[in-house]
Order: structure tokens, then C-alpha cells, then sequence
């Protein structure tokens, strides 16, 4: 059974960091390019972060410089360390993964919720 | 990015057919043949249903059709039934970033 497992979500305070965990079984992760994509509550999705096999990262202008993704293959495992957090940035994150240069998502985590607020 | 425009919402009866339009630009939808759609039901994950314009995932009911026009994708369901209820988005590859549509929820009546 292919599952993606999310964690690392809750509470912080403007400016501050999290670091999200996605931990993934029931495919072989090392030949998926991953991503998060995150929803804010009652509102859209909106891509966040991609992390290729070839080690390439990319991110949109709402979080570049503020979000690193990475991987550790050996432990099948996706992050996203996310600092100096706006209330903009409140949404569920989902930890989602693309087959090797095929462009587009699938599949998908549960979603771990961030909040960002004082 | 701006996001790719969707209707905010479409509805039709059991049966009927519904269309969900997703406008970007020529940059995105009108330059790749990469636009996807997903489903999202109320609590849940987005779903795959439609990959490269018009390809369905195994799995994914014959109903749902995808097809593309210049900077507009489409999405067609087809004999719609009550548990095609759900927030549909379609998504766009665009030069290293993916841009998403504002999303569309449709009503079964």
C-alpha cells in the first residue's frame, strides 16, 4: 500500500521555523521527484516546493529564500524546513510525489496543517 | 505565477454532463501539453484524475475527459453521477514551476 505520512505540523509565531518530515513506503522513492504543495484553509492549492532525483530544487517567489526542501533516500523521507513563517503561510502541506520527470502529482500525502500566528 | 482561472463552480443532474474551463497563458497551458486535474473531496487529499491534457490514470472512470485549446484546458464528465461532488483543480507545468487553477466545485443536483 503506497503511504505518505506527514508531521512536523502546528502552532508557530510570525518569523519562526518548523520542519516538516514526510515519511513515504509502497513505492520506490528514489526514483520519484517529490513536492509540497500546500492549501490554505478554505482556499486553493498552491505548488510550494520541488525536489528532483537529480538534486535540483525549486521553489515559487512566495517562499523562495524562506523554504529548503530535501530528501534522505535511505530513509525514504521528504522535509521542508521552512523559516521566518508569515500568517500567509498558514495551510495544510502536503508531502506529494511525481514519477521521474513526468509532471504531474501523484500521490499524495494526508496534509499536516500549519498555523502562523501570534 | 497567477493562477489558472476556473469557475467557481458548475452543476448538472445525475447523467448530464458537466465541462470545468481552465484559462491560463501562453506560457503555461498554452505552451505545455502538461496540464493535469485533480479531484478533492471535503477532508481529503486532491486525487489524480487527468494527466498530459487528456490521459487517465488506471483507475479513473472513462466518464472524465480531458482535452486542451490555445491558453484553455478542459475537463468533461460525462454521465455524472452524485459522487462526482467534489473541488476540481487543474494544474499547469510551467518552465521548472507548476501553477494550480482557482479551483471549481461541483454540485450534483
Amino acid at each position: 500500500e503506497v503511504q505518505l505520512v506527514e508531521s512536523g505540523g502546528g502552532l508557530v509565531q510570525p518569523g519562526g521555523s518548523l520542519r516538516l518530515s514526510c515519511v513515504v513506503s509502497g513505492f520506490t522513492f528514489s526514483i520519484y521527484d517529490m513536492h509540497w504543495v500546500r492549501q490554505p484553509p478554505g482556499k486553493g492549492l498552491e505548488w510550494v516546493s520541488a525536489l528532483t532525483t537529480a538534486g535540483d530544487t525549486h521553489y515559487p517567489g512566495s517562499v523562495k529564500g524562506r523554504f529548503t526542501i530535501s530528501r534522505e533516500n535511505g530513509k525514504n523521507s521528504l522535509y521542508l524546513q521552512m523559516n521566518s513563517l508569515r500568517v500567509e503561510d498558514t495551510a495544510v502541506y502536503y508531502c506529494v510525489g511525481e514519477p521521474i520527470g513526468n509532471n504531474w502529482f501523484d500521490p499524495w500525502g494526508q496534509g499536516t496543517l500549519v498555523t502562523v500566528s501570534s | 505565477q497567477s493562477a489558472l482561472t476556473q469557475p467557481r463552480s458548475v452543476s448538472g443532474s445525475p447523467g448530464q454532463s458537466v465541462t470545468i474551463s481552465c484559462t491560463g497563458t501562453s506560457s503555461d497551458v498554452g505552451y505545455y501539453n502538461y496540464v493535469s486535474w485533480y479531484q478533492q473531496r471535503p477532508g481529503k487529499a486532491p486525487q489524480l484524475m487527468i494527466y498530459d491534457v487528456n490521459k487517465r490514470p488506471s483507475g479513473v472512470p472513462d466518464r472524465f475527459s480531458g482535452s486542451k485549446s490555445g491558453n484553455t484546458a478542459s475537463l468533461t464528465i460525462s454521465g455524472l453521477q452524485a459522487e462526482d461532488e467534489a473541488d476540481y483543480y487543474c494544474c499547469s507545468y510551467a518552465d521548472s514551476s507548476y501553477v494550480f487553477g482557482t479551483g471549481t466545485k461541483v454540485t450534483v443536483l
